[in-house]
């Protein structure tokens, strides 16, 4: 089944400590992106990856990193998680363009920093 | 100035009442495309359409249609007979040129309640 998974899907942490959410796709897309999205302010985007080790910014993208070392994973990190972070997380591909075309989502990640 | 505004909040109607989700957009670009998304309670983001600007043509989806107009800058989407799993948040986003790339900008949503 062609799938985005997120892991973990929930998450309780504290200020400071560093944390990863995994983000993994099937389907060989070329394009991946992280948004987070906030009640009343709809998705921003984080990161996105044009491919292996092509990564740039979104439009909130401080307190986070990425890394694309394999195509199919795309891992978001919070070196230093701050209680503005918590939100839920979403990771999307797309094998095109994916300003321009369809984005398959995974299924969330709700994070809370305490 | 938001670019992509989804006016209503929160709509509530009866099962089988038709409902119409408003999105409205603004843009100087020539080329532009426009999305609907949908955010069931499950909480995953289904994609439903995708329209470039130079398609004005009325999409229909079974109960769903959407009905794009340039001259008022509007993207709206209906549902006809709705169902109890029409539940859900629907978001409009606007994809439009920025620098040599593109950006995507997206509304805050419309919660969608359907009543049995």
């Amino acid at each position: 089944e062609a799938q985005v998974t997120q892991n973990p899907r929930y998450l309780i942490t504290v200020t400071g400590k560093k944390l990863t959410v995994t983000c993994s796709q099937n389907m060989n897309h070329e394009y991946m992106s992280w948004y987070r999205q906030d009640p009343g302010l709809g998705l921003r985007q984080i990161y996105y990856s044009m491919n292996v080790e092509v990564t740039d910014k979104g439009d909130v993208p401080e307190g986070y990193k990425v890394s694309r070392k394999e195509k199919r994973n795309f891992p978001l990190i919070l070196e230093s998680p701050s209680p503005n972070q918590t939100s839920l997380y979403f990771c999307a591909s797309s094998s095109v363009y994916p300003f321009t075309d369809t984005q398959y989502f995974g299924p969330g990640t709700r994070l809370t920093v305490l | 100035a938001q670019k992509v505004t989804q006016a209503q909040t929160e709509i509530s109607v009866v099962e089988k009442e038709d409902v119409t989700l408003d999105c409205v957009y603004e843009t100087r670009d020539t080329t532009y495309y426009l999305f609907w998304y949908k955010q069931p309670p499950s909480g995953e983001l289904v994609f439903l359409i995708r329209r470039n600007s130079f398609d004005e043509q009325n999409e229909i989806s079974g109960r769903y249609s959407w009905n794009f107009q340039k001259s008022t800058s509007s993207f709206n989407f209906t549902i006809t007979a709705s169902q109890v799993v029409d539940s859900a948040v629907y978001f409009c986003a606007l994809s439009e040129a920025y620098g040599s790339n593109y950006q995507l900008i997206w509304g805050a949503g419309t919660k969608l309640i359907i009543k049995p």
